[in-house]
């Protein structure tokens, strides 16, 4: 079966630091990857999405950005974290054939100090 | 354009009776359509989705859901709320992209909450 990652579970940063955010994927191949965030009290807002190594695309312009160095593997950066950055983070996948559902991972928590 | 709109922001019950959550979608095609439900500080599991087979869509925890093509509804029923079942509800539409993949549109959310 397939099981998704996500890491660190929480995570408080100050304005200023950079960010890493990793997330794998076990039990699928070529999956397409996605990032959201979802701001307290709001609805989730998709990041970036990927369907395949090196292939990122942006849904919205921002202060942060997203890698996949391998094909489970999807990661969420940024070189100086703002306040408005706050939120929680999630990846998921979603099967390159198929109807569209998307899994998610359990989430990182991401306070800006 | 696909969009999904959820009736209500708020649904509260007792547990043991029934749980009605609403959803209206538009869309352009036939969709793909999904609940999923987020517990507090937990991601997304997914609970049922309609894919133009049956129209009334058996999920996990008990969950059902019916596809109305006339109404262009998509309902989230259980017969008996059990505490466990406090959580947000989301309703979501698959959206063909341009990008290769299968866009979600996410509905606002309704949360649900279970009194004693």
């Amino acid at each position: 079966s397939q099981t998704i990652h996500q890491w660190p579970a929480t995570l408080v940063q100050p304005v200023g630091s950079p960010l890493s955010l990793e997330c794998t994927v076990e039990g699928t191949s070529n999956p397409n990857l996605y990032w959201y965030r979802q701001a307290a009290g709001r609805g989730l807002q998709l990041l970036f999405y990927s369907v395949g190594i090196g292939q990122i695309s942006s849904e919205v312009p921002q202060n942060l950005s997203a890698s996949r160095p391998q094909d489970r593997q999807f990661i969420l950066s940024s070189k100086k974290l703002l306040l408005s950055d706050s939120g929680f983070y999630l990846c998921a996948w979603s099967a390159l054939a198929g109807v569209g559902e998307q899994f998610f991972g359990p989430g990182t928590r991401l306070t800006v100090l | 354009a696909q969009s999904v709109t959820q009736l209500d922001s708020h649904v509260s019950v007792s547990e043991g009776t029934p749980v009605l959550l609403r959803c209206n979608y538009s869309s352009s095609y036939s969709p793909s359509l999904f609940w999923y439900v987020q517990h507090p500080n937990k991601g997304l599991q997914l609970l049922l989705k309609y894919t133009s087979a049956a129209t009334l869509v058996k999920g996990i925890n008990g969950f059902e859901a019916e596809f109305k093509k006339s109404e262009t509804s998509f309902h989230l029923t259980k017969p008996s709320a059990h505490m466990s079942d406090a959580a947000e509800y989301f309703c979501v539409v698959s959206d063909r992209s341009s990008g290769g993949y299968n866009k979600l549109i996410f509905g606002a959310g309704t949360r649900l909450a279970v009194h004693p």
